[in-house]
């Protein structure tokens, strides 16, 4: 099983629709999760933190369940800018590394 | 605030030969990490540096790759020799103390032909 397992891609959704993609970890000392956003050809850029009582930047919803050890990024009104690769990161137990998952490719079309 | 500097940004090599990238991170990040990103994968560890000292090089083909970060600045990756599965996008990263998720620079694009 691999550490850092998302939801297979891609997912194709017309603008203004909510999309949610899932991860999960198998590491249950993780401590710290990331979503990162990767447009093609480029470097992954940190999209945002995700907080044991979940937080939200904007149109943007992350989500924790350590329980179940998953997390979760939550698009609403999606835009066209908003197609990229989006990548999940979970920082283990020891010294800092981020292990990361395979990527969803979300596309949002007209 | 200058990002993480990478160079060079393409390299297309024969296999079997030698290769190296260098890397310029955030300055006063301490933690600098070399990552592999194959196409459709997500980015994997190579190695992490902690100042001048390794920190995790467990997944770091060694009879191939080396890496070193001398006077804890700048670091150079190496491949010799290379194969058709290295292949990849070799990405940089620096963190001031590894607790946030770190910054990546634009990348080396390697081709092995």
């Amino acid at each position: 099983r691999k550490e850092v397992e998302q939801d297979p891609g891609p997912f194709n959704v017309p603008e203004g629709a909510t999309v949610a993609f899932n991860c999960t970890y198998s590491n249950s000392a993780s401590q710290s999760f990331f979503w990162y956003r990767q447009d093609c050809r480029k470097e992954p850029k940190l999209l945002m933190s995700v907080y044991s009582s979940g937080n939200e930047d904007g149109r943007f919803t992350a989500q924790l369940n350590r329980a179940s050890q998953y997390i979760s990024l939550l698009i609403r009104d999606s835009k066209l800018s908003d197609s990229a690769t989006y990548l999940c990161a979970v920082r283990s137990n020891q010294g800092g590394k981020l292990i990361f998952g395979q990527g969803t490719e979300l596309s949002v079309k007209p | 605030e200058a990002g993480v500097a990478q160079s060079p940004r393409y390299k297309i090599i024969e296999k079997r030969q030698s290769v190296a990238f260098w890397c310029n991170p955030i300055s006063g990040h301490a933690t600098l990490y070399w990552y592999q990103q194959i196409l459709g994968q997500g980015p994997k560890l190579l190695i992490q540096f902690q100042n001048n000292g390794v920190v995790d090089d467990s997944q770091l083909p060694k009879d191939r790759f080396s890496a070193e970060r001398l006077k804890g600045v700048d670091s150079t990756l190496k491949i010799q020799p290379a194969k058709l599965e290295d292949s990849a996008v070799y990405l940089c990263a620096s963190s001031l103390d590894g607790t946030y998720g770190y910054t990546f620079g634009s990348g080396t694009r390697l081709t092995v032909v």
